[in-house]
Order: structure tokens, then C-alpha cells, then sequence
């Protein structure tokens, strides 16, 4: 069974740094690009960026670029979405998704990570 | 950047009555469009991927059809658990680049 399992919801404040992670199981890893979707509190979705993580090509949505890092750690299945200063904007819901089989939809979701950013 | 603009934003109908939900792109994404479906809570699911594939396990009442900048997601007859919000997603295979439109809410009306 294919899963991606999140890291759990975090509070922390501005300034801070975080990563959060997604673990994927059940399907061979390096074979599927993983992507990272923003959604603000009752926002619609937002794609910031995609990982291969069989050679980490990585790629962003201009809105995010520079903003956030994505990674991947091959040996533990695991990705990344990481920010080095956090802001009260950054405060969302952030899905990991799995780039499907057949096509580039994401077939696979994350149950999410909830980033509260607050002084 | 491709845009993607959905219509309407809310949509209210009756169980058992279809639903006809649009979406259009700021310029040709061929026939690599996606819908989802979210419910309050939860994560978003695929619908409908290619424009008019199913997903493994989605019912036959949800159909998708469009290509070039024009898309539509039907659902035929409508069920108590289709009431939540639908995006669409274009996706572009290489290099690998996602928009959603906007969203849907479908209501009970």
C-alpha cells in the first residue's frame, strides 16, 4: 500500500527556522517525484515545488522559489520541506503529494502538516 | 505562469442532479489536466487526471472531458459525499511545473 506519512503540526515563531518531513512507503521511492502544496487556513491549494528524489532534480513555482528548500534522503524514503526564517504568513497546511504513474496528477496525498507561526 | 480560472466559485444543487463544474487555462495544457476533490479535514483526492481518466476507485458518475484551455467535470448524479470543494490542476510533464485553479464549492442546495 502506498503511503506518505507527515510530520506532525508544529508552533512555532517568527524568525525560526523548521523542516517538516514526508515519508513515503509501499512503492520504490526514487521512481516518483514528490511535490509540496501549500494551503493557507481556509485558502484554496497551492503547488510550491517537486523533488525527484532518485537525483534530486528539484524544481520550484516562482512564488516559492527562494523562499523554501525541498530535499529528499534517499536511504530513509524520506522528503523534505524546510524554511530558514519562518513569518506569520507562512502559517498553513502543507500536503506532500506523489506525482502519479500514468501521468503527472498527483496520485498520492500526505495527510498533511499544520505550521502555526506566531509571536 | 499558467493560469487557471474556475467556475463558478460556489455551485449549489440538489442530490441526484448533476453537477457541471469549469475550468479554463490561460493557455494550452493539451489534455495534462487534473481534478481533486477535498472535503473539510481532509487531504485532497484525485478525481479525474489526463482530463477525462478516472482514478483507481473513483465512481463512474464522476467524468471529466476538455483539451486545449477548456475543461469540464461532471457529476452525473449527485451523492451526500460529493458535497465538498473541486480543483482543477494543470501539469506540465517537463520540466515538471503545477497551477490550481482557484476551486469550486459544491453545496447542498
Amino acid at each position: 500500500e502506498v503511503q506518505l506519512v507527515q510530520s506532525g503540526a508544529e508552533v512555532k515563531k517568527p524568525g525560526e527556522s523548521l523542516k517538516i518531513s514526508c515519508k513515503g512507503s509501499g512503492y520504490s521511492f526514487t521512481s516518483y517525484w514528490i511535490g509540496w502544496v501549500r494551503q493557507m487556513p481556509g485558502k484554496g491549494l497551492e503547488w510550491m515545488g517537486i523533488i525527484n528524489p532518485g537525483d534530486s532534480d528539484t524544481r520550484y513555482s516562482p512564488s516559492f522559489q527562494g523562499q523554501v528548500t525541498i530535499s529528499a534522503d534517499r536511504s530513509t524514503t524520506t522528503a523534505y520541506l524546510q524554511w530558514s526564517s519562518l513569518k506569520a504568513s507562512d502559517t498553513a497546511m502543507y500536503y506532500c503529494a506523489r506525482s502519479g504513474d500514468s501521468s503527472g496528477a498527483f496520485d498520492y496525498w500526505g495527510q498533511g502538516s499544520l505550521v502555526t507561526v506566531s509571536s | 505562469e499558467i493560469v487557471m480560472t474556475q467556475s463558478p466559485a460556489t455551485l449549489s444543487v440538489s442530490p441526484g442532479e448533476r453537477a457541471t463544474l469549469s475550468c479554463r487555462a490561460s493557455q494550452s495544457v493539451s489534455t495534462n489536466l487534473a481534478w481533486y476533490q477535498q472535503k473539510p479535514g481532509q487531504a485532497p483526492r484525485l478525481l479525474i487526471y489526463g482530463a477525462s481518466t478516472r482514478a483507481t476507485g473513483i465512481p463512474a458518475r464522476f467524468s471529466g472531458s476538455g483539451s486545449g484551455t477548456e475543461f469540464t467535470l461532471t457529476i452525473s448524479s449527485l451523492q451526500s459525499e460529493d458535497f465538498a470543494v473541486y480543483y482543477c490542476q494543470q501539469y506540465n510533464n517537463w520540466p515538471p511545473m503545477y497551477t490550481f485553479g482557484q476551486g469550486t464549492k459544491l453545496e447542498i442546495k
